[in-house]
């Protein structure tokens, strides 16, 4: 079973700063990886997938890709209170994801 | 699009009683996952279905767990002989196709409290 790794936080950063999330893998055969976004008491919404090597961005929101070395990052620019959540890395095996136990994400005022 | 769609929201039982969750997908939507989150963990995967069929079950799933899903659309979970273990948020999710180019959308789950 592939297992996918994340700091369980919570991570603190300054309102306008810039959050760095990140998660590792296991296994070095995978190839599509996504983030979720996760309020408390809220479902999972999806934010970004990623499936080659390097950077992906999506307005204030960048995933960075490095198989290589095995990890997958989430970075969120101009930090907002609104970006408190939960961040939850999440790899494909076959036709399934599998979720990392996610990391708190603070930003305060 | 309605989006994902689950029922009840909350499900407050005693040790030992069956429950049934349903879940409605949307629209068109052929593949229909089920996920188990508990505090402070991320969704761990249960089974999934591509139409009808359900095609692969997790070792988490015990045999007091069965899902359906009848002719492709709605899904049902249920779980007999309920454990405090059960405790959790059930989370139900689909995709239009496989999950390569197709986003995983979750519905707002149920919670199931064991007392």
């Amino acid at each position: 079973q592939k297992e996918v790794e994340q700091n369980s936080g919570p991570l603190s950063v300054p309102e306008g700063a810039i959050a760095s999330l990140n998660c590792t893998y296991s296994d070095r055969g995978s190839q599509s990886f996504f983030w979720y976004r996760q309020y408390s008491g809220k479902s999972p919404e999806l934010i970004m997938f990623i499936y080659s090597n390097g950077d992906k961005e999506d307005g204030r929101f960048t995933a960075q890709l490095n198989k290589a070395s095995q990890y997958v990052s989430l970075l969120i620019r101009d930090s907002q209170p609104s970006d408190s959540a939960t961040y939850l890395c999440a790899v494909m095996d076959t036709d399934k994801l599998i979720f990392g136990t996610g990391t708190r994400l603070q930003v305060f005022p | 699009d309605t989006g994902v769609s689950q029922n009840p929201r909350h499900k407050i039982t005693k040790r030992g009683q069956n429950v049934t969750f349903r879940c409605d997908p949307i629209s068109e939507h052929n593949r229909l996952y089920w996920y188990r989150q508990t505090l402070g963990q991320g969704p761990e995967f249960l089974t999934y279905f591509q139409n009808e069929a359900q095609l692969e079950k997790s070792r988490l799933l015990s045999d007091r767990f069965s899902a359906e899903r009848p002719k492709g659309s709605f899904s049902t979970l249920e779980i007999q002989r309920t454990e405090q273990g059960d405790s959790a948020m059930y989370l139900c999710a689909s995709s239009l196709r496989g999950l390569g180019d197709s986003p995983l959308h979750f519905g707002n789950g149920t919670r199931l409290t064991v007392t």
